[in-house]
């Protein structure tokens, strides 16, 4: 089953809001990821972290490696109507290892 | 850059029946993953293959389930007999690397086991 859970479940917000979204972990990951899957498609990695700590940036996207390597957060700032995705998170417990995916944190963008 | 590709992109079989499904990776991608996608769930890893090795394949049901990579290029997985917890999306993922993180991924096959 999910190793790892993300958290909501599913946003419904103004464009122009920003929006918050995690993923936890019982166990340490020391590469985290964000994707960002669009309907019929696959998902398209947004974000790669590979330290503690670390914090970057994609444009409008900033995530960051939770310091206890437990857990990672995805920030989107001033949405807009092309958002609309469902955002995954997926971890990597050691080198060689296979990913990880979280079931998904569903947004909707109202314009 | 062709990105990977995948066919068919629907399909619907009844209970028992066998479906195939192909994949073409990205050009000089030497891994190949093999996703299944159950409706609001995030990916699950089936089998990885490196070059036309299995590297992966903990998580197939090896029972219905089979996979090949002969020529270290296109893949085909294959489910012998179907059954209605089959239904889902199969992703095709690549990436040039072994253990990459960074992999690539289809637009998927949509299988519906009715």
């Amino acid at each position: 089953g999910q190793q790892l859970n993300q958290s909501p479940q599913s946003m419904f917000i103004q464009e122009g809001e920003d929006v918050s979204m995690n993923c936890t972990s019982s166990s340490i990951f020391n590469t985290w990821l964000w994707y960002k899957q669009e309907p019929g498609e696959g998902p398209v990695l947004l974000i790669a972290l590979y330290k503690a700590g670390e914090l970057t940036s994609n444009g409008r996207l900033t995530a960051q490696f939770g310091i206890t390597r437990k857990d990672s957060f995805l920030n989107i700032s001033a949405s807009i109507p092309s958002d609309v995705g469902i955002y995954f998170c997926a971890g990597q417990r050691e080198y060689g290892n296979k990913l990880v995916f979280g079931a998904g944190t569903i947004l909707r963008v109202k314009s | 850059e062709a990105g990977v590709a995948q066919s068919p992109r629907y399909k619907i079989i009844e209970k028992r029946q066998s479906v195939a499904f192909w994949c073409n990776p990205i050009s000089g991608h030497a891994t190949l993953y093999w996703y299944q996608q159950i409706l609001g769930q995030g990916p699950k890893l089936l089998i990885q293959f490196q070059n036309n090795g299995v590297v992966d394949d903990s998580q197939l049901p090896k029972d219905r389930f089979s996979a090949e990579r002969l020529k270290g290029v296109d893949s085909t997985l294959k489910i012998q007999p179907a059954k209605l917890e089959d239904s889902a999306v199969y992703l095709c993922a690549s990436s040039f690397r072994a253990f990459q993180e960074t992999q690539y991924f289809g637009p998927g096959t949509r299988l519906l086991v009715l």
